[in-house]
């Protein structure tokens, strides 16, 4: 059974670089495409973007300036980057894992618990 | 960006009754060369991450009760819970994954228990 385990930072000052990192237990990080997806205390699911195991991406166009999300298939880890942060930043962070090997397009059957991110002096 | 809409932002159904949200994308999400609606379902409980109930618009998640059904083609979808369990109390979610960058989320509906 896939599992996702986030890890990071839980508290990060404006304008500073929010970094998290998902590591990927009970199966390989090849073959799939891994993203990051954020949840605003009380609010809704906003996509961040994704890496394929190649190190291929795609982000959020709204984001997209400040967002890198790099890979190390030898830890089995992918990693979040968001630099600049905001108090609109704050959320809790899910990374997750695309459905289909292979597939950018894709639902999500296997994500992390989740972490809370606080941007705040 | 495709944006996803939804239907009753909250709703309250008895025990063992029917309860339905709806869903509506600005474009269609139905690809024509494979006949594929791109477009999941999710249910997320308090302080847990969302938990995937159905994907290509209607099949159904291994290991989802067959009381979550969902429906629906193009622009409108249905996901339907056939007799409400106390378990099935949620914030319920829609996603397609149709276009990207980005792939959108629904803004949600909470279901109670009436």
């Amino acid at each position: 059974q896939v599992q996702l385990q986030e890890s990071g930072p839980g508290l990060v000052k404006p304008s500073e670089t929010l970094s998290l990192t998902c590591t990927v237990s009970g199966g390989s990080i090849s073959s799939y495409y891994w993203s990051w997806i954020r949840q605003p205390p009380g609010k809704g699911l906003e996509w961040i973007g994704y890496i394929y195991y190649s190190g291929s991406t795609n982000y959020n166009p709204s984001l997209k300036s400040r967002v890198t999300i790099s890979v190390d298939t030898s830890k089995n880890q992918f990693s979040l980057k968001l630099s600049s942060v905001t108090a609109a930043d704050t959320a809790v962070y899910y990374c997750a894992r695309g459905g289909s090997p292979g597939y950018s397009s894709s639902w999500y059957a296997y994500w992390g618990q989740g972490t809370l991110v606080t941007v705040s002096s | 960006d495709i944006v996803m809409t939804q239907s009753p932002d909250s709703l309250a159904v008895s025990l063992g009754e029917r309860a339905t949200i709806n869903c509506k994308s600005s474009q269609s999400v139905l690809y024509s060369s494979n006949n594929k609606n791109y477009l999941a379902w999710y249910q997320q409980k308090p302080g847990q991450p969302p938990k995937l109930l159905i994907y290509w618009a209607s099949t159904r998640e291994s290991g989802v009760p067959d009381r979550f059904s969902g429906s629906g083609s193009g622009t409108d979808f249905t996901l339907t819970i056939s007799s409400l369990q106390a378990e099935d109390v949620a914030v319920y979610y829609c996603q397609q994954y149709y276009s990207t960058p980005p792939f959108t989320f629904g803004p949600g509906t909470k279901v109670d228990i009436k």
